[in-house]
């Protein structure tokens, strides 16, 4: 059974800073890798979505790689502003024909 | 707006009532998903529709039944709920490719609504 495994839980940071979040999966075999945002008590927005034959997506200040025989992803966030606080999801597709298995995500603080 | 559309958007009920949750979409997808999220866990898929039927059922308890009637709305109905039912509901839709009896889920991102808080006293 795929479980994906997301460090730090919380994490508070400076305005200005460059910061990376954590995303593990236990089985490789996956078909793409999705990250979202959740703002409190909302929806969730996609950020990047990475297919398996891909190493990395940008959009903007952020940048999100798949290393998929590590089982890992990071999502990279340049210069970090107090509108990037939320919670950041990662989801991963185990196949063609499944749906999203998701993190429990990692809640960021970034204070002006 | 993300085009999909989930009302109510708070509701609180009683373990004896009957509610529904209402979903719409409006970016011309075919397959529409129910999520549980609950505090300090991931979310939890519920129910997967694609072309109006049921093809991912997750061990849902009866007292939860969804309804599809067409390829824009789903419903999750809602009956004899327990207190441990209280969470956020969130609806999803996606364009997915039906290939026979397959269905491809492939590049496609999920397009999630706002969210039903739902709370059971």
């Amino acid at each position: 059974k795929q479980e994906v495994t997301q460090i730090p839980a919380a994490l508070s940071v400076p305005e200005g800073e460059n910061l990376v979040l954590n995303c593990s999966f236990t089985d490789s075999a996956i078909y793409n890798l999705q990250w979202f945002r959740q703002d409190p008590g909302k929806g969730l927005t996609s950020l990047l979505l990475i297919q398996s034959s891909q190493r990395e997506q940008t959009s903007g200040r952020l940048n999100a790689s798949l290393d998929k025989s590590s089982g890992r992803s990071t999502l990279y966030i340049a210069a970090s502003q107090p509108g990037d606080s939320a919670t950041y999801l990662c989801a991963v597709r185990p196949g063609g024909y499944s749906t999203l298995t998701f993190g429990k995500g990692t809640m960021l603080l970034v204070s002006p | 707006e993300t085009g999909v559309t989930q009302t109510p958007r708070h509701l609180v009920m009683g373990m004896t009532n009957k509610k529904s949750l209402k979903c719409e979409q409006h970016l011309g997808h075919n397959a529409m998903y129910w999520y549980k999220q609950s505090a300090k866990k991931p979310l939890e898929l519920m129910f997967v529709y694609s072309l109006e039927e049921r093809v991912e059922n997750n061990s849902v308890p009866s007292r939860f039944s969804p309804e599809c009637p067409n390829s824009s709305h789903l419903f999750l109905h809602l009956h004899t709920l327990q207190p441990e039912d209280s969470a956020l509901y969130l609806c999803a839709s996606s364009q997915d490719l039906i290939i026979g009896d397959s269905l491809f889920s492939g590049a496609n991102v999920l397009t999630f609504g706002a969210g039903s808080r739902l709370t059971v006293l």
